[in-house]
């Protein structure tokens, strides 16, 4: 089973319109993370934002927002009044705790295409 | 503060030949990991190490591949008698803290291609 999975290989969205990038992750430790990142064209990682499996609230960072739903071992990745730099290739990732340490798993990320 | 750097950012080199690969952390992170990434596909992962140690190695697709860190800090991932399908880039993060929360932190990563 895919320890990450995006089913969304590509997004459309207009400018100013928000838009969800979905995330589902699988695992059985009851203490992991979850992880946004951004890569433009120009290939750089960027970090977006975090969500910890005993966080209360949904994480945000600006116009990024994670809506959590642990039941559903779903992450999804909101972000608001999208720009034309958002576009980009967007991946999740989950940390969780293997044989005593941490193992990074990534999606294999949606690509997103904000309209002018 | 500086980043995570990588060298060299390119780097072509002939079937059957060795490469290294350098990543240089940032300064005071423990977490060091590498991973490859094919031509719009995701990042596939190779090796963690904590500290000087490398508690996870599965991810090595052969045993051409090694890696290895010292000081705590930089790291080298060397493939052995390369061939085609090696070709991809390598990207090499770093992390403060270990687990959860720690955030990674990319470095720009080594474009390799072999002819």
């Amino acid at each position: 089973a895919q320890k990450i999975t995006q089913t969304q290989p590509g997004m459309f969205v207009q400018e100013k319109e928000a838009v969800t990038l979905d995330c589902t992750y699988d695992t059985s430790d009851p203490s992991y993370g979850l992880f946004w990142y951004k890569q433009p064209s120009s290939g750089e990682m960027i970090f977006l934002i975090y969500q910890g499996s005993y966080d209360q609230q949904n994480a945000t960072e600006g116009r990024y927002s994670l809506n959590f739903q642990k039941a559903r071992k779903s992450a999804n990745l909101v972000i608001s009044a999208s720009q034309l730099g958002d576009s980009a290739m967007y991946f999740c990732a989950m940390s969780e705790n293997s044989g005593g340490y941490q193992k990074v798993t990534f999606g294999t990320g949606t690509k997103l295409q904000v309209i002018p | 503060g500086a980043g995570v750097s990588q060298s060299p950012s390119n780097k072509v080199t002939e079937k059957g030949k060795d490469v290294e690969l350098r990543c240089d952390p940032i300064s005071g992170h423990t977490a060091l990991y590498w991973y490859r990434q094919s031509l719009g596909q995701g990042l596939e992962f190779l090796i963690y190490f904590q500290g000087n140690s490398a508690p996870d190695k599965s991810g090595l697709p052969s045993d051409r591949f090694s890696a290895e860190r010292t000081g705590g800090s930089v790291s080298t991932l060397t493939i052995q008698r390369t061939q085609q399908e090696d070709s991809a880039v390598y990207l090499c993060a770093s992390s403060l803290v270990e687990g959860q929360g720690g955030e990674q932190y990319f470095g720009p990563g080594t474009r390799l291609t072999v002819t």
